[in-house]
């Protein structure tokens, strides 16, 4: 099956330096995605890893290691709208032909953040 | 920009009701997704399409089906609906196996069965 564990919570004031993690178990693998989802929004596109190391994207970076199951988004500089839930997400690669590309998120974490 | 576009963005409807949730995307991808968000479960996927005319069930499909007639359009209905399915629907697009960006998600339909 699929098992992907995320903090649920967490808090950090502005300006600060935050690390949410993120661990998976899949059967297939094809990528590890971030989302950001502010309340009552759908989620956005944050990052996207599919080799191991950091990607680096502004006051945004998101590191994966294959061999570990395991990923970070490290949010820098934080201002009061990064109060968001942020959601990992491995995409599956199962090779049936026609289903390809399914995305299997986690539960997410609520990041607040204090002035 | 891809944009996926739900035609309501909050329903409320009585229990027994029929439903129907319309998603659209406009550039072309081959995979459509329907989830729903509770909190504390996240999101949960009900169906999804690789191809016109296919679908497969997700995790949770039970007192839902779909349709994908074209396409851009991928359809979610409740043939009954109850107050259990007073949710967050969310729709989302994606190529078939390739693309940084994963899904394209739209902007959800609220929906409560009173």
């Amino acid at each position: 099956g699929q098992n992907i564990d995320q903090p649920t919570e967490m808090t950090a004031t502005e300006g600060a330096i935050v690390q949410i993690n993120c661990t998976y178990q899949t059967s297939g693998f094809n990528g590890l995605f971030w989302y950001q989802q502010h309340a009552g929004e759908a989620p956005t596109f944050l990052s996207y890893n599919v080799l191991d190391g950091l990607e680096e994207k502004g006051r945004f970076s998101s590191f994966l290691s294959r061999s570990k199951g395991y990923s970070y988004l490290l949010l820098k500089e934080l201002q009061m709208k990064d109060s968001a839930s942020y959601l990992c997400a491995v995409r599956d690669w199962v090779d049936r032909g026609s289903t390809l590309g399914r995305l299997y998120f986690g539960r997410g974490t609520q990041l607040t953040v204090w002035p | 920009d891809v944009k996926v576009t739900q035609s309501s963005r909050y329903l409320v409807k009585r229990t027994g009701e029929k439903v129907f949730l319309e998603c659209v995307q406009d550039m072309d991808h081959e995979n459509m997704f329907w989830y729903r968000q509770d909190p504390g479960l996240g999101l949960r996927l009900i169906y999804f399409s690789y191809d016109v005319k296919m679908k497969e069930k997700g995790d949770i499909p039970e007192g839902y089906s779909v349709s994908r007639e074209k396409k851009e359009r991928f359809s979610l209905i409740l043939e009954s609906a109850s107050t259990n399915q007073t949710s967050m629907y969310l729709c989302a697009s994606s190529l078939r196996d390739r693309g940084v960006y994963g899904y394209t998600f739209g902007s959800g339909t609220r929906l409560t069965v009173v």
